[in-house]
C-alpha cells in the first residue's frame, strides 16, 4: 500500500507562471488536506477536501489559489500568477473516511521555488 | 499567543540522553499529534493520541487533557533522532506548533 504521493517533488516557476501540485492519497483514503510551510515558519492549514467537494478552505489565500479533488485522479493545488512569496513547501495529507480528526498521513511535499 | 506552544524551540543533546519536548495548547481538541520532519524531508506522523500514553520503540507520548499539555520523550537518544518535532492539535482543522529542532550529537 503506497503512501501519500506528491509530485513534483521540486518545482521552479518564474513570477507570473502557474504552478500545479498533485497529491494522490493513500489507497482507501477519501479525505485530502493541503498545508503550506513557508521558509523558517511552521505548517499552516490551507484546505480540506473530500472527493468532488471542498469542505473547508478557510486557510486558502483569497486570490490565485484553488484546489480540487476530482472523482478520478489526484487532488490538485493550483497557484496562478505565482509570486516570490509563494515559495514554500506544500504538503498534502490524507485520512480515511469518517471523522476529520482521524490520523493523517503526510506526503513528501512539493518544494516550490519562484524565481 | 499561539494556540499551540512548544518548548524548547531548540534542543541539543548528547547521544544516549533522555529527551523531553513539551506541548501546551489552548483550544478544544479531538486529538493531538506528534510529527517528525527531517531537514529538507517529508513529515512522518509519530503519534496520534486523545488520552493517556502511547509508546513506540524509544518514543513515548503522553497527554493530560485537563492540563492541555502533552510531552514527547525519547529514550537513549541517537544522532538519527535529529529532526524537527512538531506538535499539532486537531478538531475541525489542524493547528501546528512551531516545532522543536533537536540535534543529538555522537
Amino acid at each position: 500500500n503506497a503512501g501519500v504521493m506528491q509530485n513534483p517533488r521540486h518545482l521552479v516557476r518564474r513570477r507570473g507562471q502557474e504552478a500545479r501540485l498533485r497529491c494522490s492519497p493513500m489507497k482507501g483514503h477519501s479525505h485530502v488536506y493541503w498545508y503550506r510551510q513557508l521558509p523558517e515558519e511552521g505548517l499552516k492549514f490551507m484546505v480540506y477536501l473530500q472527493k468532488e467537494n471542498i469542505i473547508d478552505e478557510s486557510g486558502m489565500p483569497k486570490e490565485r489559489f484553488s484546489a480540487e479533488f476530482p472523482k478520478e485522479g489526484p487532488s490538485i493545488l493550483r497557484i496562478q500568477q505565482v509570486v516570490r512569496g509563494d515559495s514554500a513547501a506544500y504538503f498534502c495529507a490524507s485520512s480515511p473516511p469518517g471523522d476529520r480528526a482521524n490520523e493523517q498521513f503526510f506526503g513528501p511535499g512539493t518544494r516550490l521555488t519562484v524565481l | 499567543k499561539n494556540e499551540v506552544e512548544q518548548s524548547p524551540q531548540n534542543l541539543t543533546a548528547q547521544e544516549g540522553e533522555f529527551i523531553t519536548i513539551n506541548c501546551s495548547y489552548s483550544v478544544g481538541i479531538s486529538a493531538l499529534h506528534w510529527l517528525q520532519q527531517h531537514p529538507g524531508g517529508g513529515i512522518v506522523s509519530l503519534f496520534m493520541l486523545s488520552s493517556g500514553k502511547k509508546k513506540h520503540g524509544r518514543l513515548i507520548a503522553t497527554i493530560n487533557i485537563q492540563e492541555k499539555h502533552s510531552s514527547l520523550h525519547i529514550t537513549a537518544s541517537h544522532p538519527r533522532d535529529s529532526a524537527v518535532y512538531i506538535c499539532a492539535v486537531s478538531n475541525n482543522d489542524m493547528r501546528f506548533g512551531a516545532g522543536t529542532r533537536l540535534t543529538v550529537k555522537p
